[in-house]
């Protein structure tokens, strides 16, 4: 049972449009959500967050949106720049059972930018 | 070195052998944890360890045994593997067990022949 779905596997975008990657869950539990990018040989790096109080945050090119009514959230970049090709890990936190923070990830969403 | 490092970064292993992968943490973080990435699966959390003591175990078969000899450094022990255990291993930390925000690193690509 995935509680965090991403259901496009891929994207394509021209350089310059706005990305819009997507993001399901269905555990009402999670308190927080990231979003990870990852480039091919490397790790997954931190990219943005949101708390489940807040409905957006904003770090420069990149805002999250989340719905708690639909148990969805977003991911926007704008521009988009051919660096900004990876793969995106969404991931939702709730507290385990054992007292720390657990993050659940979805399988990703490969973004690729046409120059 | 800075943040994150595993090795190896690629390991071919036959069932019957024995392995060990590292994982250092050079960001002064107490939490470490053990990823398992399969092919077209989302990464799976194998264990947790907050300043040396494992705090989660994500019922993992026997054959992976975690150690964590301080808090930087974090190893998964390797021994009668699967075919299907290959998979990418990332290791991650994070200040401490409360935190959401884990750094990875670049994972240890596992083939089990």
């Amino acid at each position: 049972d995935q509680q965090v779905k991403q259901n496009s596997p891929s994207l394509s975008v021209q350089e310059g449009r706005i990305s819009i990657l997507n993001c399901d869950y269905t555990n009402s539990m999670f308190d927080y959500f990231l979003w990870y990018k990852k480039y091919p040989a490397e790790g997954p790096t931190f990219l943005i967050s949101i708390s489940s109080i807040k409905d957006k945050n904003e770090d420069g090119r990149f805002t999250v949106f989340l719905n708690k009514s639909a148990k969805h959230l977003s991911l926007h970049i704008v521009p988009s720049q051919p660096g900004d090709s990876a793969v995106y890990f969404c991931a939702a936190s709730v507290i385990s059972n054992f007292g720390n923070e657990k993050l659940t990830f979805g399988t990703g969403t490969r973004l690729t930018i046409i120059p | 070195e800075t943040g994150v490092t595993q090795t190896p970064r690629h390991l071919v292993m036959g069932m019957t052998n024995k392995k060990s992968l590292k994982c250092e943490q050079h960001l002064g973080h107490n939490a470490m944890y053990w990823y398992k990435q399969s092919a077209k699966k989302p990464l799976e959390l194998m264990f947790v360890y907050s300043l040396e003591e494992r705090v989660e175990n994500n019922s993992v078969p026997s054959r992976f045994s975690p150690e964590c000899p301080n808090s930087s450094h974090l190893f998964l022990h390797l021994h009668t593997l699967q075919p299907e255990d290959s998979a990418l291993y990332l290791c991650a930390s994070s200040p401490g067990v409360s935190y959401n925000e884990q750094f990875f690193g670049p994972g240890t690509r596992l083939t089990v022949l």
